[in-house]
């Protein structure tokens, strides 16, 4: 089977960085992916990661690392409108995309 | 473009009732999938499929059917109603070459009684 952790919430400031961790048991799949969902809205597609290492999009940044089964999102220069659920996801083989519980992010000024 | 569309955004059932949640895109997406939205349980895979006249099931299809006549459609269909489907209900589409950047529908909330 596979799962993928994520911490339920995470706090930060305007202007701060934040990092959401996502670590997975999973027998083998393509990447790993970050959705982004604001309440009463849709999840959107933030980034993907097919391989090791690092991709960054503007403010945001996800890194992969197959060896340890872990992968994180970067936020940098935080919005009050970052506050929103996160959501790492990865595609085993043979199926479609599974998601983490997410990870709600409150920004404060 | 529409993107992908479902309708209707909010239902009530009465326990046992049935109904079909429907699902269409408009950028010839290979792949569809359906995905039940409770909280703090992030979401989950109902059905999916990989184009026109193939369905699998996903994590919890119990008491869900699909079918995938067309490369538009991808209706989801609750057979007999149970409270425990009450949940906000997600379509997601996706091309061949990017399966990992779902297009999602803007959901259906569904209660049943």
């Amino acid at each position: 089977g596979q799962s993928l952790e994520q911490p339920s919430e995470v706090t930060a400031v305007e202007g701060a960085i934040v990092q959401i961790n996502c670590t997975y048991q999973t027998s083998g799949f393509y990447g790993l992916s970050w959705y982004q969902q604001h309440d009463g809205g849709a999840p959107t597609f933030l980034s993907y990661n097919a391989l090791d290492g690092l991709e960054e999009t503007g403010r945001f940044s996800s890194f992969l690392s197959r060896s340890d089964s872990y992968g994180y999102l970067l936020l940098q220069e935080l919005q009050m409108k970052d506050s929103a659920s996160y959501f790492c996801a990865v595609r085993p083989r043979g199926t479609a995309l599974i998601f983490g519980k997410g990870t709600t992010l409150s920004v404060s000024s | 473009n529409a993107g992908v569309t479902q309708t209707p955004k909010f239902q009530v059932l009465k326990t046992g009732q049935s109904m079909t949640l429907q699902c269409a895109q408009d950028m010839n997406h290979e792949y569809m999938s359906w995905y039940r939205q409770d909280p703090g349980m992030g979401l989950r895979l109902i059905h999916y499929s990989v184009g026109a006249g193939i369905t699998d099931q996903g994590e919890v299809p119990n008491g869900y059917n699909v079918s995938r006549s067309t490369t538009e459609d991808f209706p989801l269909r609750l057979l007999s109603a149970a409270p425990s489907q009450t949940s906000v209900y997600f379509c997601a589409s996706s091309s061949g070459e990017g399966r990992e950047k779902l297009f999602f529908g803007s959901g259906t909330q569904l209660s049943v009684l």
